[in-house]
Order: structure tokens, then sequence, then C-alpha cells
């Protein structure tokens, strides 16, 4: 079974400081990878996707990818307290046919 | 530029009835996804369809439930006779085309209640 692992959390920032997400795959043959938002009662947002080994960053988000750890993360710089929701990752599953999900990390950003 | 619609919103079902949950992809996407969330859990997939196939089912359960993406309307999950495990967020997405550069968009959820 293809799994995506998150902590859960909760993950407390206080407002301005960088949140951390982290995130591991098991599927060697994942190549895309995706975070997605989700405040509660709502449906996810996606936020950005990487591909590439390194860096992407996308305003106030960084992704960052590791294929040989099996490790993709999400950095959130001067994190507000509307950035409090719950992050999710997903990984494109080899065949590419489905986003597998990781459980979601909640964040939680105080003011 | 309307988004992945789905109805109905909340949907509350007896015991042994069937539930009907409906998805109409972004203008543009011919590629649609079921998932079904638990309270505590992610996001499970269910079925990966395109018009008038099924390309993935790998997550749908064995009984019960059943996809379907017609030449014409909505996306159609099915489920029949409901017990109360049935009872979760259903979201669908759809993407104008597979691959690694193309996340999904997910429609706003239909919330089923099995009583």
């Amino acid at each position: 079974q293809k799994e995506v692992e998150q902590n859960s959390g909760p993950l407390s920032v206080p407002e301005g400081a960088i949140a951390s997400l982290n995130c591991t795959y098991s599927d060697r043959g994942s190549q895309s990878f995706f975070w997605y938002r989700q405040y509660s009662g709502k449906s996810p947002e996606l936020i950005m996707f990487i591909y590439s080994n390194g860096d992407k960053e996308d305003g106030r988000f960084t992704a960052q990818l590791n294929k040989a750890s099996q490790y993709v993360s999400l950095l959130i710089r001067d994190s507000q307290p509307s950035d409090s929701a719950t992050y999710l990752c997903a990984a494109l599953n080899q065949a590419g046919t489905a986003l597998i999900f990781g459980k979601g990390t909640t964040l939680s950003v105080s003011s | 530029n309307a988004g992945v619609m789905q109805n109905p919103r909340h949907l509350v079902r007896r015991r042994g009835q069937e539930a009907r949950l409906r998805c109409s992809p972004m203008k543009g996407h011919s590629h649609v996804y079921w998932y079904r969330q638990l309270p505590e859990e992610g996001l499970k997939f269910m079925v990966y369809l395109q018009k008038e196939n099924i390309i993935d089912e790998s997550g749908m359960p064995k009984e019960r439930f059943s996809a379907e993406f017609p030449k014409e309307g909505p996306s159609i999950l099915r489920i029949q006779q409901v017990v109360r495990g049935d009872s979760a967020a259903y979201f669908c997405a759809s993407s104008p085309r597979t691959g690694e550069n193309y996340g999904y968009t997910f429609g706003s959820g239909t919330r089923l209640t099995v009583v």
C-alpha cells in the first residue's frame, strides 16, 4: 500500500514566524507532489506543486523536494492567522491516475 | 467561470436507501476523481473517470459503490443500501488532463449522513 505520511500536529507558530510542514512518501515511482490547504468544513485548495528536486517558491510559500530521501516539505514565511488550516500533502501515483493524500497537518498561527 | 459543482451539499439517507452524488467538472476539464473523507481522516481516493470510461477504480469498495461519467451530464457516485459507516464527506475533483503538472480542483463536497 503506497502511503503519504504527515505529522498530524497541531503545529503552533506565532504570527510572523516560519511554519515548516513535512511529509514522506513510500512510492518511489511518484514524481509529482502537491500541497493543499483545507479549512475546517471546506474543500481542499491547491497551494502549489513540485516535481523537481530542490526548492520552488511562490510568494510566501516554498516547497522542497528530496527524492532520494522521499521527503517533501512546505515552508510558510511570515505566517498569518489566516494560514491556520490543515495542510495536505499529496503524491501523484506512478500510474498518474490518482493523487494519494496524507492525513494532513493542522497549523495554528496565533496573533 | 464556475468551478467544480457538486450537489447536493448535504444528503441524509436512512440505512438501506440509495445515495446519488452528482459532480459537474470545471469547464474544459475531462478528468473526474472521487474522494471520501472521514472525520479525522485524510482524503481517500475512490475512482478516476473520463467520459464514458472508468480509468482507475482501485479505491472503490467492492460492493454497493459505483461511479459513472456519461457522455452527457454530470458524473454520478452511487451508493446502494447505505450503512452508517458510509457517513462521510465525498469530494469530487477535476483536472484538464493528467500528468505531473496538473493538480486537481475540488468541489465543495457532499456531506452524507446515514441515520
